[in-house]
């Protein structure tokens, strides 16, 4: 198992461009998840999906979109890039059932700058 | 919604000694706790959780202790060696919220030689 995969690993943004992190996952999880972390900072939940078809916001969703029209794959959008957006994003994914709570398995990052 | 309070910010130990890092939530309905350790441009990696039927957990050198009544839980390293050095985070959430982590700020640990 190839585990969670992002592509690209590293991406230098104009202002104003937009472009699309991919997110993939191998272990047939239900839940996925994009997160940033800022320099020096925690990791803020931009988006989440419990399967494919499903998405909702999280704690800091502007400025970004999502789609999951497969249980494998998650990409995450930036429309019309800012500088505030400068950041290492991270894609997770679980197994979700009900109400229990499994390990998220991170995948490892891509790293964004806008200038 | 859940607020994750993550203390020290930075931790310098030496090898041997202990390290304990303390996290404190505002959700008391939170009852998922993992701790993440992220090495230098590396993705989080889960080194230990506990849930809130249990008081402790342990796992070689690392345990976490959980304290409901207060709302903190604390990751503990004994037998500190320099490769514990990296950055840690706590987590909290709840069963009902779909998995979705709310992270600490992090403690950058240093373990000296």
């Amino acid at each position: 198992n190839a585990g969670v995969t992002q592509t690209p690993k590293f991406r230098i943004l104009k202002i104003g461009q937009s472009m699309t992190l991919q997110c993939a996952q191998d272990m047939n999880h239900n839940y996925m998840y994009w997160y940033r972390q800022d320099p020096g900072m925690g990791l803020k939940l931009i988006y989440y999906s419990v399967g494919a078809g499903i998405t909702d916001k999280g704690e800091v969703p502007n400025g970004y979109n999502v789609s999951r029209s497969t249980t494998e794959d998650f990409p995450l959008r930036l429309e019309l890039a800012a500088p505030s957006q400068t950041s290492v994003y991270f894609c997770a994914s679980s197994y979700g059932s009900g109400r229990a709570i499994e390990t998220q398995y991170f995948g490892p990052g891509t790293r964004l700058l806008v200038l | 919604g859940e607020n994750v309070e993550q203390h020290p910010s930075t931790l310098s130990v030496q090898e041997g000694d202990s390290a304990v890092i303390k996290c404190t939530y505002s959700d008391s309905a939170s009852n998922y706790f993992p701790w993440y350790k992220q090495e230098l441009g590396k993705r989080p990696q889960l080194i230990i959780d506990i849930r809130s039927n249990v008081g402790e957990k342990k796992d070689q050198r690392i345990a976490v202790t959980l304290n409901k009544t207060a709302k903190h839980f604390s990751l503990h390293i004994t037998e500190t060696q320099p490769e514990d050095s990296a950055v840690y985070f706590c987590a909290a959430t709840r069963s009902t919220s779909y998995g979705k982590l709310t992270f600490g700020q992090g403690t950058i640990l240093t373990v000296h030689p």
